[in-house]
């Protein structure tokens, strides 16, 4: 399977505790994006990479999120100190260029205790 | 900003019946347009897309036309089946994509 893939599929955690999910995008795609997706609402945009540079961060991804793709392939994103809003389904997709179809992989859904 | 505005749901129809599911958009520039589907317990997956005004994207019997003068992109079936049943997203492009928030389809047998 060549598509975008995320690890772990479900996590559960308590409250305060870090989390960190992976994402691997599509081998040739240099574009990286994150998704939140809360019940019933559609993905709202959190950050993107292009290779390894962190381009754009949306006012929704707090200080205590932070991203990272440290060789332009497979990226982290990590929360500390999760609180029960931080529950939500976290999607990540990837694309080829600027404008290109994003392909999304299958989310981490977060929920936190 | 750009935004995307969609059809409240549950939208739920019979089988065979004919669907509109509408979509406007708020954008500066000429963004690509999108429709996304979600089937139960599954990821985000592109259903059709449209990169210029009067486009026509298709896929699997859907169709939706880019409308610029409307500012449009309405999702459109002849013949729904069960297996339609599934959340729907219109979402716009420029780097980073807008969607909007979702419309739940469910089709009756």
């Amino acid at each position: 399977d060549t598509g975008v893939s995320q690890d772990p599929r479900h996590k559960i955690t308590k409250r305060g505790q870090n989390v960190t999910f992976r994402c691997d995008p599509i081998s040739e795609h240099n574009r990286l994006y994150w998704y939140r997706q809360t019940l019933g609402q559609g993905p709202e945009f959190l950050t993107y990479f292009q290779n390894e540079a962190q381009l754009e961060k949306s006012r929704l991804l707090s200080d205590r999120f932070s991203a990272e793709r440290p060789k332009g392939s497979f990226s982290t994103l990590e929360i500390q100190r999760t609180e029960q809003g931080d529950s939500a389904m976290y999607l990540c997709a990837s694309s080829l260029k600027d404008g290109a179809t994003q392909y999304f992989g299958p989310g981490t859904r977060l929920l936190v205790l | 900003g750009d935004s995307v505005t969609q059809m409240e749901g549950p939208v739920t129809l019979s089988e065979e019946a004919f669907l509109t599911i509408n979509c406007t958009y708020t954008a500066t520039g000429y963004p690509s347009l999108f429709w996304y589907v979600q089937y139960p317990g599954e990821g985000l997956q592109l259903l059709l897309k449209a990169t210029k005004a009067d486009d026509k994207g298709s896929n699997k019997g859907f169709e939706a036309t880019y409308r610029k003068e409307t500012t449009s992109f309405h999702l459109e079936k002849g013949s729904v089946q069960v297996s339609d049943s599934a959340v729907y997203f219109c979402a716009l492009s420029a780097s980073k994509i807008i969607f909007g928030s979702g419309t739940r389809l469910s089709i009756r047998p």
